[in-house]
């Protein structure tokens, strides 16, 4: 079984302030996604990453895929009060299409 | 125009009945799926369909049947409902091709009283 420890679990900071949310895995996955959920809405996909060592941006979202694709991290720059949510990470095996999740990182951006 | 669907969006009701959960997507994707997050918010698969056939089906209980009478719609019917299937249920899709790419409806919460 694939399995993704996502941390930290709860994280609340300071308009303006950095962060980074990790997802580690002991498995090798062919493609890592996050995802954003807001309270009482479905999860949406924010990124999709699938070579080894690859980073993404997306605004002030920066996502970086390991070089071995065991393990991912989004990196938040200046840190907004929209930013907040919970964010999961989800990867995927060789061929299959079950998505395995992470348990979510809670983001709680303060003005 | 919604991507994924699902109604309804709230679901109480009593231990022991049988309930329906719709889920429409209109992206043309071929596949669909159901999740299941609990209150720690720990999203889990529980089935899959491509082309209207089975091919993901976690260690569910055979109280839970999914049904896809076409690509765009997979229904999940819940019979003897039991107290611990409260949780939100979500639907998603995604296209051959892109399937690690999944996009998820608004969630139905069930509540089991």
């Amino acid at each position: 079984t694939q399995l993704l420890e996502q941390s930290p679990q709860f994280l609340s900071i300071q308009e303006g302030e950095n962060l980074t949310v990790y997802c580690n895995s002991s498995s090798v996955f062919s493609s890592l996604q996050w995802y954003r959920q807001e309270p009482g809405e479905g999860p949406v996909l924010l990124v999709t990453v699938v070579t080894g060592g690859e980073v993404k941006k997306l605004k002030r979202l920066t996502f970086q895929f390991g070089d071995a694709r065991k393990d991912s991290s989004l990196h938040i720059t200046a840190a907004q009060p929209g930013d907040t949510g919970l964010y999961l990470c989800a990867g995927a095996g060789a061929g299959s299409y079950q998505l395995t999740f992470g348990k979510g990182t809670k983001l709680s951006v303060i003005p | 125009d919604t991507a994924v669907s699902q109604t309804p969006k709230y679901l109480v009701t009593q231990m022991g009945n049988d309930k329906s959960i719709k889920c429409e997507q209109n992206l043309g994707h071929d596949t669909m799926y159901w999740y299941k997050q609990d209150s720690k918010k720990f999203l889990k698969i529980m089935f899959s369909y491509n082309n209207k056939e089975l091919i993901i089906n976690e260690t569910v209980p055979n109280r839970f049947s999914p049904k896809s009478p076409d690509k765009a719609h997979l229904n999940l019917h819940i019979n003897s409902l039991e107290l611990g299937d409260s949780a939100v249920y979500f639907c998603a899709s995604s296209q051959e091709g892109t399937r690690y790419t999944q996009y998820f409806g608004p969630g139905t919460r069930l509540t089991v009283l």
